[in-house]
């Protein structure tokens, strides 16, 4: 079955870096465009990065372009986020996602598989 | 970019009411529109992709319709299950892939 595990969040002072990770199984990983995407706390969905299925291609939220990088290791199965510069409002559940194109009659792509989150605290 | 926008915020309801979400974007997005159901504590969970196509083992009372600006996600029986937060999100800007999210609609209990 498809798994997604995200692992490195935590407390970190604000100018500081930390690096999280997205665990992959139960599907070829290397045939799927991944994102991230975070929640502040009592707040909705945002957008952060994504990462094409080869790595060819990256693309940022404006609030986080300059700051962090997406990327991912096919071999190890794994998608990265490198957060540098972190400020407070960088404070969020940060949840990877796989994205999947299909069309039922109409086309669209979608995240078909999240992983369960890791939460990053931004605080001095 | 693409702005999202979602009615209502939030609504109180009853089980075995029908619940309509509605989900405007800035722009043509042809059918290029997902909905997600996220309760407290989890991730999101896909329940319409392609505005009107039903996820793998998401109950039928779930419906979404709708093209180019504007979308609705209908519940036609509420179910106390599904007391949740629903967010819309366009696929349309590719490249970049950049797959915006409404604001949310968070269905509570009346």
């Amino acid at each position: 079955q498809v798994q997604l595990v995200e692992s490195g969040g935590g407390v970190v002072q604000p100018g500081r870096s930390l690096r999280l990770s997205c665990a992959a199984s139960g599907f070829t990983f290397s045939s799927y465009g991944m994102h991230w995407v975070r929640q502040a706390p009592g707040k909705g969905l945002e957008w952060v990065a994504v990462i094409w299925y080869d790595g060819s291609n990256k693309y940022y939220a404006d609030s986080v372009k300059g700051r962090f990088t997406i990327s991912r290791d096919n071999s190890k199965n794994t998608l990265y986020l490198q957060m540098n510069s972190l400020r407070a409002e960088d404070t969020a559940v940060y949840y990877c996602a796989r994205e999947t194109y299909r069309c039922g009659g109409d086309c669209s792509y979608y995240f078909d598989y999240w992983g369960q989150g890791t939460l990053v605290t931004v605080s001095s | 970019d693409i702005q999202m926008t979602q009615s209502p915020s939030s609504l109180s309801a009853s089980v075995g009411d029908r619940v309509t979400i509605t989900c405007r974007a800035s722009q043509s997005i042809s059918s290029y529109l997902n909905w997600y159901q996220q309760k407290p504590g989890k991730a999101p969970k896909l329940l319409i992709y392609a505005a009107s196509s039903l996820q793998s083992g998401v109950p039928s009372r779930f419906s979404g319709s709708g093209s180019g600006t504007d979308f609705t996600l209908t519940i036609s029986s509420l179910q106390p299950e599904d007391f949740a937060t629903y967010y819309c999100q366009q696929s349309y800007s590719t490249p970049p892939a950049i797959f915006t999210f409404g604001p949310g609609t968070k269905v509570d209990i009346k």
